[in-house]
């Protein structure tokens, strides 16, 4: 089974500031990378997809990829409360077969 | 469009007891993925459909765990006889092909084994 890290914290962050959450695959062949939020008793649901390296922005959310490094961040800017929640780093190990997920990183955002 | 359906939502049995847990994807979804979330862990894949044939069954506990996809539509995941580890969330999800590129879940089935 392919590995995917992440630390499982809880990340703890103030309001309005940067949240930064990290994962790691060891699966080198990988091409598609997905972040997924979880809220608690709630279902994954898809906040970011990313393919190639670099960055891609959606809103307040930042997705890194750095494919040499086997490395995939998400950024959070200006984080409200409302982003408290469970985020699960996926990966697709090759196109057709199913997502493989980290165990999350639970994220505080404090008022 | 109407999302994954999945029933019961809730299940509380005693060990060595069988359940099912139901599941219809999004019409027209081709593929069909059962996922096991332990508390605290994130989703573990136990079995990928496409279309009524078997992709990716690897990680699925064969000696007490079976699923089947009658006509390529809905599933049914079966564990017989329940053990305790298997308290979890069981995740249905869906995707429109089989690059599983946008993954649709469902709102989950949380099986409580006592």
């Amino acid at each position: 089974q392919k590995e995917v890290e992440q630390n499982s914290g809880p990340l703890s962050v103030p309001e309005g500031a940067i949240a930064s959450l990290n994962c790691t695959y060891s699966d080198r062949v990988s091409q598609s990378f997905f972040w997924y939020r979880q809220y608690s008793g709630k279902s994954p649901e898809l906040i970011m997809s990313i393919y190639s390296n670099g960055d891609k922005e959606d809103g307040r959310f930042t997705a890194q990829l750095n494919k040499a490094s086997q490395y995939v961040s998400l950024l959070i800017r200006d984080s409200q409360p409302s982003d408290s929640a469970t985020y699960l780093c996926a990966v697709n190990p090759n196109s057709g077969y199913a997502l493989n997920f980290g165990k999350g990183t639970s994220l505080l955002v404090t008022p | 469009e109407a999302g994954v359906a999945q029933s019961p939502r809730y299940k509380i049995i005693e060990k060595r007891q069988s359940v099912a847990f139901w599941c219809n994807p999004i019409s027209g979804h081709a593929t069909l993925y059962w996922y096991q979330q332990i508390l605290g862990q994130g989703p573990k894949l136990l079995i990928q459909f496409q279309n009524n044939g078997v992709v990716d069954d690897s990680q699925l506990p064969k000696d007490r765990f079976s699923a089947e996809r009658l006509k390529g539509v809905d599933s049914t995941l079966k564990i017989q006889p329940a053990k305790l580890e298997d308290s979890a969330v069981y995740l249905c999800a869906s995707t429109l092909g089989s690059g599983a590129n946008v993954l649709t879940f469902g709102a989950g089935s949380r099986l409580t084994v006592l």
